[in-house]
Formats: structure tokens, sequence, C-alpha cells
């Protein structure tokens, strides 16, 4: 079974750049995670899609992030413009069901804001 | 909201010696308790998790305790490898399945 899948690995981009990070995760995973870990601090929430309806977007720090999961399968998360503080490591999950289900974690997107 | 407290930062041992982690929360609510091992350039890796009605669960050389009341949780990893080294984070979730992470503990594994 492959894992979830991250795209790119890395990404160096100039302050007012736009980047479009991509995760793709387990095959029939409903549920799919963003997660941010800026500057060696903790792993913090971002939005949840169950399929391609977004459950929770309240870890989104403001509007220069769009996520998106059109027809439920991959999804996109777009930082537009691109702040210094927005450097960091995008993680991306998935999981089966809802109640508690156990994570599975893409290896990150290390984005540097430059 | 949540808010996960994770101690030690850093953690050294010797080779075969144990080593335990710990972790508070702050919601009552919570009652799923993950804890993930993540070595470099990869992302986290569950290693072993506890739901609230249960206070241990042990799987080989890893433990993990559960104090509801005190709102505490612990990793334990025995006989520790030199590849048990990497940065741990636990966590604490609610039914909505959103995970509050902790700091992180980067333990290392002297042979």
């Amino acid at each position: 079974e492959a894992g979830v899948t991250q795209f790119p690995s890395h990404s160096v981009i100039e302050k007012g750049q736009t980047v479009t990070l991509r995760c793709d995760p387990i095959s029939g995973h409903d549920n799919l995670y963003w997660y941010r870990r800026v500057m060696g601090k903790e792993i913090k929430f971002l939005l949840h899609f169950v399929k391609e309806s977004k459950q929770d977007e309240s870890g989104m720090p403001n509007n220069r992030f769009l996520a998106e999961r059109t027809g439920g399968t991959y999804s996109t998360l777009k930082v537009q413009p691109a702040e210094l503080e927005d450097s960091g490591v995008y993680f991306c999950a998935s999981s089966q069901g809802v109640w508690n289900s156990p994570l599975h974690f893409g290896n990150g997107t290390r984005l540097t804001v430059t | 909201g949540e808010n996960v407290e994770q101690h030690p930062s850093t953690l050294s041992v010797q080779e075969g010696d144990s080593a335990v982690i710990k972790c508070t929360y702050s919601d009552s609510a919570s009652n799923y308790f993950p804890w993930y091992k993540q070595e470099l350039g990869k992302g986290p890796q569950l290693i072993i998790d506890i739901r609230s009605n249960v206070g241990e669960k042990k799987d080989q050389r890893i433990a993990v305790t559960l104090n509801k009341t005190a709102k505490h949780f612990s990793l334990h990893i025995t006989e520790t490898q030199p590849e048990d080294s990497a940065v741990y984070f636990c966590a604490a979730g609610d039914a909505g399945n959103m995970l509050t992470f902790g700091g992180g503990t980067r333990l290392m594994v002297k042979p």
C-alpha cells in the first residue's frame, strides 16, 4: 500500500511569490489533514477535509492560505503571497475513519521563504 | 482549546537504558493520545496510541501510560537502541479527530 505522498519535498521561494503544495493521501482514506511545523516548534493543525468538504479549517492562519480537495482525492495547499513567517515544514496526513483513526503522515514539504 | 506540554525537549541516554517522555494536556474532553516518531527527512510515524478507557498499553519495548485524572500521559522505551534516536511527539485528540501536538523530544541514544 502506497503511503501519503507530498510534492515537492522542498521549495524555496521569494517573499511575495506563490507556492502550491500537493498531497496524495492513502487510497480510500476520506479524511485528509494539513499540519505545519514552524521553526522547530510544535506541529500545528491547519485544516481537515472529509472527502471534498472542509470539516474544520480553524487552524488556517489567514486568507493567504487556500486549501482545496477537488473530487475528494488529492489536495493542494496554496500560499499567495508568501511571507517570511510561512517558512516551515508542511505535513499532510490521512486517515480511514473519523473516530480517532490513526493518522498516517507524509514526509512533508519544507518551504523556505526568502 | 487543547494545550499539550511535552518534557523534556532533549533526552540523551546510554544504549540499553530506559527513556521516559512525559506530556500533560489541558482539555478533559480529549480521549485519544498517540505518540509519533519522526526521523530525519521523514514525516511523523505512529508508534503507539492509547484511548481514554485504557490506563496502560505495551508493544514490545514501548509502553504508554495514561492518567486521566491528572491529565498526563507518558512514553516509556526500554532497552534503548541507537535506532531509537529520533524526535518523538505526543498528541491529544478529541472526537473531531483534530490532534494537538506537544513540542517534541529529541532522543539521542549513545552506543
